[in-house]
């Protein structure tokens, strides 16, 4: 049971590239998310997915694209990299349970410099 | 909206000191209210949380009660140890089950 994955762990672009980062839960949960982590910002939410095949907006939106693949994976694709997405970038996933005690697992996180 | 305060600034302490993290919330009705740890280099992990006015969070030897009349959420550990050192994040669930988080408290404890 590895929980959430994400692969890169690192990446670095160039202005203008485009990337996917990729993102796999295997508990069997309901909803994902994709947040970005800032220097003293805390962490924003950019999109998330309350259950297979919806996807809303978050706080920060603008600039990223999403898909829920299925139930396990929830990409997040950036088509025109900009230096103002440089961030370290979480994904994190519940069960999305009708009840107040539903937690979000997170996984270890993609460090993305954009040049 | 929902929003959540934390105190500014890094929090530097000696091993075994005594721990405070304040954290209050502006939110309608009354959210489940968590606090998450980031250890260096990795991912956020649920350190506690609470569902109702006073209920206490326990894990790990820190403690958080849920203040109704307050709005509040402190973290609290008597005894810090050096591998307590990480960033702490309080937070609140909204209705859409989002997440609402401060912006976190850096954690050094020096030998």
């Amino acid at each position: 049971n590895a929980g959430v994955t994400q692969t890169p762990k690192f990446q670095v672009l160039k202005t203008g590239q485009s990337m996917t980062l990729q993102c796999a839960q295997d508990m069997n949960h309901n909803s994902m998310y994709w947040y970005r982590q800032d220097p003293g910002m805390g962490l924003r939410l950019i999109y998330y997915s309350a259950s297979e095949g919806t996807t809303d907006k978050g706080e920060v939106p603008n600039g990223y694209n999403v898909s829920r693949l299925n139930k396990r994976e929830f990409s997040l694709r950036l088509e025109s990299a900009a230096p103002s997405q440089t961030s370290v970038y979480f994904c994190a996933s519940s069960e999305m349970r009708l009840t107040s005690t539903d937690t979000q697992y997170f996984g270890p996180g993609t460090r993305l410099t954009v040049l | 909206g929902n929003s959540v305060t934390q105190m500014e600034g890094p929090v530097t302490l000696s091993e075994e000191a005594f721990l405070t993290i304040n954290c209050t919330y502006t939110a309608t009705g009354y959210p489940s209210l968590f606090w998450y740890v980031q250890y260096p280099g990795e991912g956020l992990q649920l350190l506690l949380k609470a569902t109702k006015a006073d209920d206490k969070g326990s894990n790990k030897g820190f403690e958080a009660t849920y203040r109704k009349e307050t709005t509040s959420f402190h973290l609290e550990k008597g005894s810090v140890q050096v591998s307590d050192s990480a960033v702490y994040f309080c937070a609140l669930k909204e209705r859409n089950n989002r997440l609402a988080f401060g912006k976190g408290n850096q954690v050094v404890v020096i030998p």
